[in-house]
């Protein structure tokens, strides 16, 4: 089956440092990456669109300066927050999909930032 | 920009009772339509898809589409404690792995035992 697996599932770090967040796909071919934030309220926010071989794109609000995304291959991407602060904390989603598929999500890496 | 709003925000259900969802988008060239379903601690999982006008039947869910009033819904049948959860309409204007899925507010579904 598909599934996506994200690394770390939690991370705590502190104002002004940056992580970074893995997303791996197993069991099809993440033509294209998405990657969410989602608040606690739980509104989903779009932050980028990644495709192999075309160029990411970023959402209003979101600038690869703040949140840059790597995209190597069909089955690995990462984004690091850079210079985290408070309004960052969220849930970080990355949602994979092939050619005419669903998305298929990962349980997310909920970012503390203290 | 698209647009997509569910409600109700959130709704209580008896063990057994019918759950319905509903959703609505703003732009009308839409053509691919998902609910996904998240429980707590867990990244969505998408439940079904629809993508012509009418309705689609997966077991105990009903997924209805009418793209004209820019509508499309999610009817539980015989609701679940395990069906609590939030649930999600996600839209998109084409099916390609580029497409972008825009995802409203979601509808928390709380089923009462």
């Amino acid at each position: 089956g598909a599934l996506v697996y994200q690394y770390p599932r939690r991370t705590i770090c502190k104002s002004g440092t940056s992580m970074r967040m893995e997303c791996q796909a197993v069991g099809f071919q993440a033509t294209s990456v998405a990657w969410y934030r989602q608040s606690p309220q739980k509104t989903f926010e779009l932050i980028a669109l990644s495709t192999v071989n075309s160029a990411i794109k970023y959402e209003q609000n979101f600038t690869q300066e703040k949140f840059p995304i790597s995209h190597p291959n069909l089955s690995f991407s990462s984004m690091t927050v850079l210079n985290a602060y408070l309004e960052d904390r969220g849930l970080y989603l990355c949602g994979a999909r092939d050619w005419g598929s669903e998305q298929y999500f990962g349980p997310g890496t909920r970012l503390t930032v203290l | 920009q698209q647009k997509v709003q569910q409600s109700p925000e959130s709704l209580i259900v008896p063990e057994g009772g019918m759950a319905s969802l509903n959703c609505t988008f703003s732009d009308r060239n839409s053509q691919y339509f998902w609910w996904y379903r998240q429980h707590s601690g867990e990244g969505p999982k998408a439940l079904m898809s629809i993508f012509s006008n009418g309705d689609k039947k997966e077991g105990r869910f009903t997924a209805h589409l009418n793209k004209a009033s820019l509508h499309v819904s999610l009817h539980i049948k015989d609701s679940q404690p395990s069906d609590s959860a939030l649930y999600f309409c996600a839209v998109s204007k084409s099916g390609g792995s580029n497409a972008k899925l825009t995802f409203g507010k979601g509808t928390k579904l709380s089923v009462k035992s």
